[in-house]
């Protein structure tokens, strides 16, 4: 099946300064990847995605790329602020229902 | 838009009672919702999807007698736990998918916690 690797586990960035996070997937088949953000005690909120069929995607500071042949796809925050600190969780969506095969998170801290 | 939400946002049970947890979609139809639950400092574990109108799909390993789950309406789901145990005690998120699109969103979860 699916399995979906995330790097690092934590990232300690100065403020200001960009982080990148990474994963990869297993399984070609997968055409839909979405990051989401995770703030202590609360449910993940869906912060940028990407399609098979793009490459990259921009959102103000945040952009993700995706290298299909590498089975690769990365989340880029440029210009980090104190709010940016959080888990970061991405995924590959799979099957008909679109079921979403998470990576392990990667916990981001912004140092002032 | 996209807006999900739970109720109740935490519940203390006492072991061998049900818990009820509700999701709601609130500005759209919500044509296939999903039940994890998460333990402190690890990913999200998916449990079971459900379509509007159909039997919920549960993963390997999660009991389908013990982890009711309905989805009566392109609004509503419900997951009930019955008999609830310490170890049953988890945050347990719901997420919601609209008609043709992929993305998935998700309400704000439950914390459980069973004495």
């Amino acid at each position: 099946g699916e399995n979906v690797e995330q790097h690092p586990s934590t990232l300690s960035v100065q403020e200001g300064d960009s982080a990148v996070i990474k994963c990869t997937y297993s399984d070609s088949a997968s055409n839909y990847f979405p990051w989401y953000k995770q703030e202590l005690g609360k449910g993940p909120q869906l912060i940028i995605d990407i399609r098979s069929n793009v490459g990259e995607k921009k959102d103000q500071r945040i952009a993700v790329t995706l290298n299909k042949t590498a089975k690769h796809f990365s989340l880029h925050i440029t210009e980090t602020q104190p709010e940016d600190s959080a888990v970061y969780f991405c995924a590959a969506s799979l099957g008909s229902n679109y079921q979403l095969i998470w990576g392990a998170g990667t916990k981001l801290i912004i140092k002032p | 838009g996209a807006v999900v939400s739970q109720h109740p946002s935490r519940v203390i049970c006492k072991s061998g009672t049900s818990v009820k947890i509700e999701c709601r979609s609130l500005d759209f139809q919500a044509t296939t919702m999903f039940w994890y639950r998460q333990f402190p400092k690890q990913s999200l574990m998916l449990m079971a999807t459900s379509n509007e109108g159909s039997k919920a799909t549960y993963e390997q390993g999660v009991e389908k007698d013990k982890f009711l789950i309905n989805h009566a309406s392109l609004t509503l789901s419900t997951l009930t736990v019955t008999s609830a145990h310490p170890e049953d005690s988890s945050f347990y998120i719901c997420s919601a998918r609209g008609g043709a699109g992929y993305e998935q969103y998700f309400g704000p979860g439950t914390r459980l916690t069973v004495t």
